[in-house]
């Protein structure tokens, strides 16, 4: 079964602490990705990887920057987070350029 | 630019009753059409797909057919069921400069449905 996890559910951190959200998938998936889902907006894309320290800017990438040190893990860094930054962060995975992705159960952060 | 648009939610509906979600999309040439759906407390997961005009996916009892002339991508079920209860997004694959695909979703539609 294909499996993508994130390393945690909810999470409640201060403004201005450094913060590492982590998604690892078992699948051996080349292309990985970061998205920040709001009421009303949807999912948008923050950042892709598609290769071992390879990345690219999605829509939103301001505020966050990504590092992907082994092929089967994604981390996502908010540097100093900001209230703005309270959202439900979803993570996925596919194996090629053209297929479908396959998603986490998503992490609930919420920055006071 | 590339876009999709989805009906306004939430839709509330009672058990066997029939579902439309509506979709319609922006883009250049004929991107593939996605649906998703995110059941409580879950990432979301593949529901059907369709990469070519007039092509009709489906899936556990749910169709969307691709119609190009109205630039939309309609979800629909016959007879739904208190299980079908979740959010449900539709999207379009486009791809990056550098080959890379990339899906837009639209907002996302909440179905509740009451026995």
């Amino acid at each position: 079964d294909v499996k993508v996890t994130q390393s945690s559910r909810y999470l409640v951190k201060r403004t201005g602490e450094k913060v590492f959200l982590e998604c690892v998938q078992d699948m051996d998936h080349e292309n990985m990705f970061w998205y920040r889902q709001d009421p009303g907006l949807g999912l948008r894309l923050i950042y892709f990887s598609y290769d071992v320290k390879m990345k690219e800017k999605g829509d939103i990438p301001e505020g966050y920057s990504v590092s992907r040190e082994k092929k089967e893990r994604f981390s996502l860094i908010l540097e100093s987070a900001s209230t703005n930054q309270t959202s439900m962060y979803l993570c996925a995975s596919t194996p090629e350029r053209y297929n479908e992705q396959f998603f986490g159960p998503g992490t609930r952060l919420t920055v006071l | 630019g590339n876009s999709v648009t989805q009906m306004e939610g939430p839709v509330t509906l009672s058990e066997e009753a029939f579902l439309t979600i509506n979709c319609t999309y922006t883009a250049t040439g004929y991107p593939s059409l996605f649906w998703y759906v995110q059941y409580p407390g879950e990432g979301l997961q593949l529901l059907l797909k369709a990469t070519k005009a007039d092509d009709k996916g489906s899936n556990k009892g749910f169709e969307a057919t691709y119609r190009k002339e109205t630039t939309s991508f309609h979800l629909e079920k016959g007879s739904v069921q208190v299980s079908d209860s979740a959010v449900y997004f539709c999207a379009l694959r486009r791809f990056t400069n550098t080959g890379f695909q990339k899906l837009v979703f639209g907002t996302g539609t909440r179905l509740l449905v009451s026995p």
